[in-house]
């Protein structure tokens, strides 16, 4: 337990439904991370918001929108996927984002048919 | 963008045996950072490295930040069963996680 949270844990979905993923933390940090984990490949960083501003977008498509209400939750609104975006998608979050260190969540599975 | 050579990309190994892995990049980081990512888990920091030439132990774990800072080595050290899973290894110029570069990965597999 690192004490960021992630439901649904998988997810099953058609390219036409529209799904959010969601992310909490518990650790009092201010920045948290979107990212991609596919197999055999490094771990993809999405996005990044720091005291709910996004500091970074990584050139994700905008079937992708995150979205960040304040500093302990993230969402991660999905619509019109592909099937190549199937893969683990993991939250991390950090005290601030110029900090090192990370804490990750245990990802959601996603499987778009 | 810069990226990270992690190997070996699996290993097959009997408990009780020691295990060593690297990574190594075409251009220098200033920390480096090794986690360990357990069957449908998220990664967890294992050990964290900011000087050439530092190494740093965590249990059985030892990890090493190379000397010309473009590559990092870790040791486990007498295998067990719970040492399954994926270990990767994370670079970063700064102190700024999300600006780290991520290894592929080393799978790791102990047989009891």
């Amino acid at each position: 337990e690192t004490g960021v949270t992630q439901t649904p844990r998988h997810l099953v979905m058609g390219m036409t439904n529209k799904k959010s993923l969601k992310c909490e933390q518990h650790l009092g940090h201010n920045a948290m991370y979107w990212y991609k984990q596919s197999a055999k490949k490094p771990l993809e960083l999405m996005f990044v918001y720091n005291f709910k501003e996004q500091t970074e977008n990584n050139s994700v498509p905008s079937r992708f929108s995150p979205e960040c209400p304040n500093s302990s939750h993230l969402f991660l609104h999905l619509h019109t996927l592909q099937p190549e975006d199937s893969a683990l998608y993991l939250c991390a979050s950090s005290p601030r984002d110029t900090t090192d260190t990370q804490y990750f969540g245990p990802g959601t599975r996603l499987t778009v048919l | 963008g810069q990226q990270l050579n992690q190997s070996p990309q699996s290993m097959f190994i009997q408990e009780g045996e020691d295990v060593s892995m690297n990574c190594t990049s075409s251009s220098i980081f200033n920390t480096w950072l090794w986690y360990k990512q357990d069957p449908g888990e998220g990664p967890v920091l294992l050990i964290a490295l900011y000087k050439a030439g530092e190494l740093t132990s965590n249990g059985r774990l030892t990890a090493q930040f190379g000397i010309t800072r473009k590559d990092s080595f870790l040791n486990i050290s007498a295998s067990i069963p719970s040492d399954v899973g994926i270990y990767f290894c994370a670079g970063q110029l700064g102190t700024n996680a999300g600006k780290s570069t991520f290894g592929d990965g080393t799978t790791l597999t102990v047989k009891p």
